[in-house]
């Protein structure tokens, strides 16, 4: 059953924590993507990685940190760094190869207490 | 940085109705794509037309691009409940990135 996966669904940190978010996903694309979405906008991108090993900076980089040591995982940090993490985060993978069409997952809530 | 722009943010229709929204765009694409978003769930990818191309259908959905006008819009035919989501325009500009407009959010009435 191929697709994509985040974890946990919903998130609670305390101020001053660092959480991890997962993203995993089985459909051999090399490309995959954070976003970040507030309620009644759209997404705004956070980090993508088009290879192992490499990623770069999207719009809104500033208080997260990613890592790409394997193709099918693409975890997003959010540091304590980061002022208003309360968001919904949507993880996102497409082909290079191709027209990019992106597949998503269910996203994750966090909320911070 | 978000190129796309929805027109108009919020739209409710009697279910059999036909639902229109726009997007705008301020550079030159590569192609542009619908995606679907149910309440609190993941983006659904739902047709991608290119640059080149001046209209495109999936079913009840119609999709159409003006480069000239940089715009396009996206119709779904005979609304269903099922269609009640928000919809959001992504263009692919370059670099395997998409930039995502704020979305239309469809109410469809029963």
């Amino acid at each position: 059953d191929g697709g994509i996966t985040q974890s946990p669904k919903y998130l609670f940190r305390k101020e001053g924590q660092n959480v991890t978010l997962s993203c995993e996903q089985n459909l051999n694309h090399d490309a995959m993507y954070w976003y970040r979405q507030d309620p009644g906008q759209g997404l705004r991108l956070i980090y993508y990685s088009q290879i192992v090993n490499d990623f770069q900076k999207g719009d809104i980089a500033e208080g997260y940190s990613v890592s790409r040591e394997k193709k099918e995982s693409f975890p997003l940090t959010v540091t304590s760094a980061q002022k208003n993490p309360t968001a919904f985060y949507l993880c996102a993978s497409s082909a290079i190869q191709g027209l990019n069409e992106q597949f998503f997952g269910p996203g994750t809530r966090l909320t911070v207490l | 940085s978000q190129q796309g722009e929805e027109d108009p943010q919020a739209l409710s229709i009697q279910e059999g109705e036909n639902a229109t929204m726009n997007c705008s765009y301020k550079t030159s694409i590569n192609n542009l794509q619908w995606y679907r978003q149910n309440s609190g769930r993941g983006l659904v990818h739902l047709i991608l037309i290119r640059s080149n191309e001046r209209e495109k259908h999936s079913g009840r959905l119609r999709v159409t691009l003006d480069t000239s006008k940089k715009s396009s819009s996206l119709l779904i035919t005979a609304s269903r409940a099922a269609d009640t989501a928000s919809y959001f325009c992504a263009t692919d500009d370059d670099d395997y990135k998409l930039s995502f407009g704020a979305g239309t959010t469809v109410t469809v009435r029963a």
